[in-house]
């Protein structure tokens, strides 16, 4: 159990255009969705803290008009990377928390590698 | 502020016992996580510890001393597909993770 999903698992765009990033709980409900980034060889970066039906927290420097969070419904999160740059190539991270899980633990997407040219 | 301390990167024998350590200061606690990183793919989970001691699974064990803010992450039997990143993070009294840069093992033959 606990699986959680990422689509698409690599993207490529222009510089420019606007890309949406799905992330899906399987096999439970997730009252709430992590966005993170990472750059290579760096730690995971939060991004935002996302709850369903309400809007998410952004963490310092990370421009929510930027970053699109959505996370309409316990089984999906979106996040649309808009106007992106070069800058923005990064590997986008979700994952989720239940609370049946006893100690707060969170699942991992597989990760989506923006490449952005 | 919050801050969570482990080495940039250890090299190991296959076979052999490896102990990566982590060290941390944060607004309170809610449990450490231990999580394996391969390259270009999202951490997995191994270990979760709340209380002082030592938590075995299997090849890898972890350990944690609240009063020291201290945390071990011990792999026995070293195996090839063990060289990956290796991230301790703590869960805040917020319940946020706090992230440390990761420990890139490298095991060799």
């Amino acid at each position: 159990g606990a699986v959680v999903s990422q689509h698409p698992s690599w993207v490529i765009c222009k510089s420019g255009t606007s890309v949406k990033i799905e992330c899906r709980s399987l096999d439970f409900q997730a009252t709430t969705m992590f966005w993170y980034r990472q750059f290579p060889k760096q730690s995971l970066m939060l991004m935002a803290t996302s709850n369903e039906g309400s809007k998410a927290t952004y963490e310092q420097g990370v421009e929510k008009d930027k970053f699109l969070i959505n996370h309409a419904s316990l089984t999906l999160s979106t996040l649309t990377v808009t106007s992106a740059h070069p800058e923005d190539s990064s590997f986008y991270i979700c994952s989720a928390s239940s609370p049946a899980s006893g100690y707060n633990e969170q699942f991992f997407g597989p990760g989506t590698r923006l490449t952005v040219l | 502020g919050q801050n969570i301390d482990q080495p940039t990167e250890m090299t190991a024998t296959e076979g052999a016992i490896v102990q990566i350590n982590c060290t941390y200061q944060t607004s309170g606690f809610n449990g450490l996580f231990w999580y394996q990183q391969h390259a270009g793919e999202a951490p997995t989970f191994l270990s979760y510890n709340v209380l002082d001691g030592l938590e075995e699974k299997g090849r890898f064990s972890s350990f944690l001393s609240r009063s020291k803010g201290y945390s071990y992450l011990l792999l026995k039997e070293l195996q090839m597909k063990d060289s990956a990143s290796y991230l301790c993070a703590v869960m805040d009294s917020n319940y946020q993770l706090i992230w440390g840069a990761g420990t890139k093992l490298i095991i060799k033959p």
